[in-house]
């Protein structure tokens, strides 16, 4: 049973161009959370999603910042005309029910914004 | 709101040493606790956890109760090892919510 699996590790991208960000959760999970880590900080919650729906965003900046988990494939975080604050480490965690007692997290995806 | 409370690091310490990282929570009702462990270049993994007052979570010798009168979490290990060095994030969840974690520790143990 493979965990939950991110890509890419490492995505560079230019200021003003798009990010993708994929996570394939941990077979049998219906659930997604997006972390976001800045370095040498902790990690911030961003957004809490269930297969075609986003149960709690409070965490997700309101501009240039989406994410899906559609019916069939990976949950996609998407950030639009980066900017170098954007640079971090986002992490991706799931698990199979809400009570979220024990989230798998992912190896993450470092963006670097040049 | 809801928030936890690591002590800064590095913690630096030589092999066979006692650690101990203090961890505080304030929440707005009884939340379950957890560690995780951070290796470098590698995501979050579960180290323990406990879900209700005086429980003590243990596992690969790190321990830490559930002390609801100073709500805390201390993670602690008697005797630590050179591979035990990575980052400590203490976290809570409350009401099936998401997880809040903490700033993290970083450890560093030297032979």
């Amino acid at each position: 049973n493979a965990g939950v699996m991110q890509n890419p590790r490492h995505l560079v991208r230019r200021r003003g161009q798009e990010a993708r960000l994929r996570c394939s959760p941990m077979k049998g999970h219906s659930h997604v959370y997006w972390y976001r880590q800045l370095p040498e900080e902790g990690l911030k919650f961003m957004v809490y999603l269930q297969k075609e729906n986003i149960i709690d965003e409070s965490g997700m900046p309101k501009e240039r910042f989406s994410a899906e988990f559609p019916k069939e494939g990976p949950s996609i975080l998407r950030i639009q005309q980066v900017v170098r604050g954007d640079s971090a480490a986002y992490f991706c965690a799931s698990s199979w029910d809400s009570q979220n007692t024990e989230a798998f997290f992912g190896q993450g995806t470092r963006l670097t914004v040049v | 709101g809801d928030s936890v409370t690591q002590m800064e690091g590095p913690v630096t310490l030589s092999e066979e040493a006692f650690l101990t990282i203090n961890c505080t929570y304030t929440a707005t009702g009884y939340p379950s606790l957890f560690w995780y462990v951070q290796y470098p270049g590698e995501g979050l993994q579960l180290l323990l956890k406990a879900t209700k007052a005086d429980d003590k979570g243990s596992n690969k010798g790190f321990e830490a109760t559930y002390r609801k009168e100073t709500t805390s979490f201390h993670l602690e290990k008697g005797s630590v090892q050179v591979s035990d060095s990575a980052v400590y994030f203490c976290a809570l969840i409350l009401n099936t919510d998401k997880l809040i974690f903490g700033t993290g520790t970083r450890l560093q143990v030297f032979p």
